[in-house]
């Protein structure tokens, strides 16, 4: 059964920050990796990751995959309160079948 | 687009009550899925459609659930009759079928529909 384990399930971490989160996947016939962030609502696209070692990068966040390990981080430098959300990963095979999410970070980054 | 859009925002109602939700997906989309999100399980797939078939109900917990998708610009999601254990959010999806376009695969969410089953 294909699985996506996210680390760590939640951090708390200060304005100004650099944070790491892990994402490691276990996907049949995989084909992308995608990063959604969710704040209070619906989970908001972030980054779809399909071949290693090409960063992906979109103001403070950024993410790269490796499909050697099976893994993807999502990094974001200089924390700030609006980075707070739930962070979910989420692979996909190269057929017809959904997303596979993980269960996600939550990020709570204070003053 | 207006996005995926679902209703009822929120429902609360009392155990034994038939629910229904609603979702209008982004048109031109011809792949629907139907999550239920909890803070204990995270989100959970129920079923999913392609071309308006049910590909996969795998993930509907119970005979209590049923989904429709009549067309391709709605779908509803019914919890008959409903338990307290039902109350979560639950999130209607669309996206592209694989091949066809650069954002197929990327789920776009609407903003969900909170049940709570007194």
């Amino acid at each position: 059964e294909d699985k996506v384990v996210q680390s760590p399930l939640s951090l708390v971490v200060h304005e100004g920050d650099t944070v790491t989160l892990n994402c490691s996947y276990e996907v049949t016939n995989f084909r992308s990796l995608l990063w959604y962030k969710q704040e209070k609502k619906a989970p908001t696209f972030l980054f779809m990751l399909t071949s290693s070692g090409i960063e992906k990068k979109s103001g403070r966040l950024s993410s790269i995959l490796d499909k050697k390990e099976l893994f993807s981080i999502l990094n974001i430098t200089a924390t700030q309160t609006g980075d707070s959300a739930v962070y979910l990963c989420a692979g996909k095979n190269s057929g017809n079948t959904p997303l596979v999410f993980g269960k996600g970070t939550r990020l709570s980054v204070i003053a | 687009d207006a996005g995926v859009i679902q209703s009822p925002r929120h429902e609360v109602t009392e155990m034994g009550q038939e629910v229904t939700l609603r979702c209008k997906p982004i048109s031109g989309h011809n792949s629907l899925f139907w999550y239920r999100q909890t803070m204990m399980r995270g989100l959970e797939l129920l079923i999913y459609f392609n071309n308006n078939v049910p590909i996969d109900d795998s993930g509907m917990p119970e005979d209590r659930f049923s989904a429709k998708m009549p067309n391709a610009s709605f779908s509803t999601l019914k919890i008959q009759p409903s338990e307290p254990r039902d109350s979560a959010v639950y999130f209607c999806a669309s996206s592209l079928l694989p091949g066809q376009g650069s954002g197929a695969n990327v789920l776009t969410f609407g903003a969900g529909s909170r049940l709570t089953v007194l």
